[in-house]
């Protein structure tokens, strides 16, 4: 099984600032089977990132996603109010795994 | 505009079968990978498995021996029974398409809201 292991575990930002997400794999993955989901509370995660890199419908530019091999990262350009929230990577090997999340807070 | 709602008991006894059912809207349920997501409070998501139309299935390891997914196209619906229940089992369980883009890569770009399933006698 491959383990996902995301860091920081949070991230305190004031809106404005730029978000760095790392999301490290215990095996390499194929960066078509690497995806990036936002969930806030009580609601139900949301697809950003597919492929490593490629920004699901609707989701803005300031979202980008990129990363190969063992090493993923998801950034924020200028977190916006509604950006902050807990953030999950996803492998789609065998079997799919879910990084244990990095949640964004205001600062 | 695709939609999934869980539905079943929200309550279910140790050693007992909890099941679920996801019910599709507004698309076919036809030529996709559907799957079942969970979620303790407070904590990350776990993937339990998933279904093709076509009935053939995947599941977690560590829930593999518990675990039935099957699929009614005519209702467009699929489920979950997860088998001798425990505690550890308590969660919000969501259903979600899984979709594979042009590149190959899969993702879940469709979810239902989630329901809660407690594990209590």
């Amino acid at each position: 099984e491959i383990v996902l292991t995301q860091s920081p575990g949070t991230l305190s930002l004031s809106p404005g600032e730029r978000a760095t997400l790392s999301c490290r794999a215990s095996q390499s993955v194929s960066s078509s089977y690497l995806a990036w989901y936002q969930q806030k509370p009580g609601q139900a995660p949301r697809l950003l990132i597919y492929g490593a890199s490629s920004r699901a419908t609707g989701i803005p530019d300031r979202f980008s996603g990129s990363g190969s091999g063992t090493d993923f990262t998801l950034t924020i350009s200028r977190l916006e109010p509604e950006d902050f929230a807990v953030y999950y990577c996803q492998q789609y090997g065998s079997p799919w795994t879910f990084g244990q999340g990095t949640k964004v807070e205001i600062k | 505009q695709v939609q999934l709602q869980e539905s079943g008991p929200g309550l279910v006894k140790p050693s007992e079968t909890l099941s679920l059912t996801c019910t599709v809207s507004g698309g076919s349920i036809s030529s996709y990978y559907w799957s079942w997501i969970r979620q303790p409070a407070g904590k990350g998501l776990e993937w339990i498995g998933r279904i093709y139309t076509s009935g053939s299935t995947n599941y977690n390891p560590s829930l593999k021996s518990r675990v039935t997914m099957s699929v009614d196209t005519s209702k467009n619906q699929f489920s979950l029974k997860l088998s001798s229940v425990t505690a550890a089992d308590t969660a919000v369980y969501y259903c979600a398409r899984v979709s594979k883009g042009a590149t190959g890569a899969y993702y879940f770009d469709y979810w239902g809201q989630g329901t809660l399933v407690t594990v209590s006698s």
